[in-house]
């Protein structure tokens, strides 16, 4: 059965410095996706990022980059310049299919 | 353009009681998603709408849910005879074909309460 695992509920980091937030994967599938998800405190879900299994290239969208280890089944998300507003709950979720299987969640708080 | 809506934004209910929670997906988008977040669940997938296609519906909890799409857009999710285990916040989602790679953008949530 796939699953993800985050194994940190919380971080912290000051502002203007990088962040690694963890995420490990387990599938038997060999074509899969990873996605990172932002859910501030209003509750809504925002897209990050992408990375497809086929991906040479780890995938990258402004200060958010995705560290993608196929052989570890890990694809960490580094979020460059922590700014304030970057404080939410962050989200690992793979595709089974179309449907999203999430982890638990970390929680990052960015210190002035 | 308009992102995912979803109302009621928030529903107190008592328990017993239907409710019915509404989801406008993104223009242009074929594919429509709900799913439940709770404290002791996460986020837990529960029903998936693909243009005139049957829905899968395996995620669904029990068959107090249920959910329909009328003219491949709007959506709604009915929980009948609530329960306090239904609390949670409910989030929908759509995609523009429902392929796997496809990204799914989430509306806001209706955060349910069963009193």
């Amino acid at each position: 059965a796939q699953k993800i695992t985050q194994t940190q509920p919380g971080m912290f980091v000051q502002e203007k410095e990088a962040v690694t937030l963890d995420c490990t994967y387990d599938t038997s599938d060999q074509s899969y996706g990873l996605f990172w998800y932002k859910q501030p405190s209003s509750g809504e879900m925002i897209f990050l990022i992408y990375q497809g299994s086929y991906d040479e290239q780890n995938a990258t969208e402004g200060r958010y980059s995705l560290n993608f280890q196929k052989a570890r089944k890990s694809a960490n998300l580094v979020i460059s310049a922590s700014q304030l507003g970057d404080s939410a709950m962050y989200f690992c979720a793979m595709n089974r299919g179309y449907k999203l299987i999430f982890g638990s969640g970390t929680r990052l708080l960015v210190r002035p | 353009g308009a992102g995912v809506s979803q109302s009621p934004s928030n529903k107190v209910t008592e328990k017993g009681k239907d409710v019915e929670l509404r989801c406008d997906p993104i223009s242009g988008h074929t594919a429509l998603y709900w799913y439940r977040q709770s404290l002791g669940q996460g986020l837990e997938f529960l029903i998936y709408f693909q243009g005139n296609s049957a829905p899968d519906k395996s995620g669904l909890p029990s068959d107090r849910f249920s959910a329909e799409r009328t003219g491949g857009s709007v959506s709604t999710l009915t929980i009948q005879r609530t329960q306090q285990e239904d609390s949670a916040v409910y989030l929908c989602a759509s995609s523009l074909d429902g392929r796997e790679s496809d990204t799914q953008y989430f509306g806001p949530g209706t955060r349910l309460t069963v009193l």
